[in-house]
């Protein structure tokens, strides 16, 4: 059965902070998602991550795959207020669209 | 358009009751997705249709009951529902194409009183 785990699942930072957010998945798989969801709404999209080595980017937040090491990280850099939300990492393993995920990491970004 | 609709937005219903949630989307999109999130909890899966017909289901019991009745269109049908299935219940589409991403609706926020 997979399993995927986050840590922290709860980080409160100071805006300006950088910090990295940690997703491990126990079955080989080479196709990894990052989601944003804010209290009480639904879940955005932030990074598919397809390969071996794949980084993006998009503002302060840049995730990468090491499908080596069956982890995932999101990197934050220079946290602002804006960033606080739950972050989900979901693995896809297998030939159909199905998603497993991670335990969520509750972002808490401060003044 | 990236969008998923769903409604209703909030639905309160009996234990006896029969009620549907509505998903439609009009990306394209030819795989469609049902979801149970639980409070301070990760989604999880229920079921997926693929051109639509059920193409998993995961071990959900039988008073839930989804319906794909066209391309766009995904229901979920709710009969004699427990408390426990109190939930956030999302849809979501993709491409059929592996390592597509997911779009997510907004939700509908399910109390079994």
């Amino acid at each position: 059965e997979l399993k995927v785990e986050q840590n922290p699942l709860f980080l409160s930072m100071q805006e300006g902070k950088n910090y990295t957010i940690y997703c491990n998945y126990s079955t080989t798989s080479d196709r990894l998602y990052w989601y944003r969801q804010d209290p009480g709404k639904s879940l955005e999209s932030l990074f598919v991550l397809l390969s071996n080595g794949a980084v993006k980017q998009e503002g302060r937040l840049m995730a990468s795959l090491d499908t080596k090491a069956r982890l995932s990280t999101l990197h934050i850099t220079a946290a602002v207020h804006d960033l606080s939300a739950t972050y989900f990492c979901a693995v896809n393993t297998g030939t159909a669209s199905k998603l497993t995920f991670g335990t969520g990491t509750r972002l808490q970004v401060t003044l | 358009d990236t969008e998923v609709t769903q409604t209703p937005k909030h639905l309160v219903m009996g234990m006896t009751n029969k009620k549907s949630l509505k998903c439609e989307q009009h990306m394209g999109h030819r795989a469609m997705y049902w979801y149970k999130q639980k409070a301070k909890k990760p989604p999880e899966l229920m079921f997926v249709y693929s051109y639509e017909k059920l193409s998993i289901n995961e071990s959900v019991p039988s008073r839930f009951s989804p319906e794909c009745p066209n391309s766009s269109l995904l229901n979920l049908h709710l009969h004699a529902l427990q408390p426990e299935d109190s939930a956030l219940y999302l849809c979501a589409s993709s491409p059929i194409t592996l390592g597509e991403t997911q779009y997510f609706g907004p939700g509908t926020r399910l109390l079994v009183l």
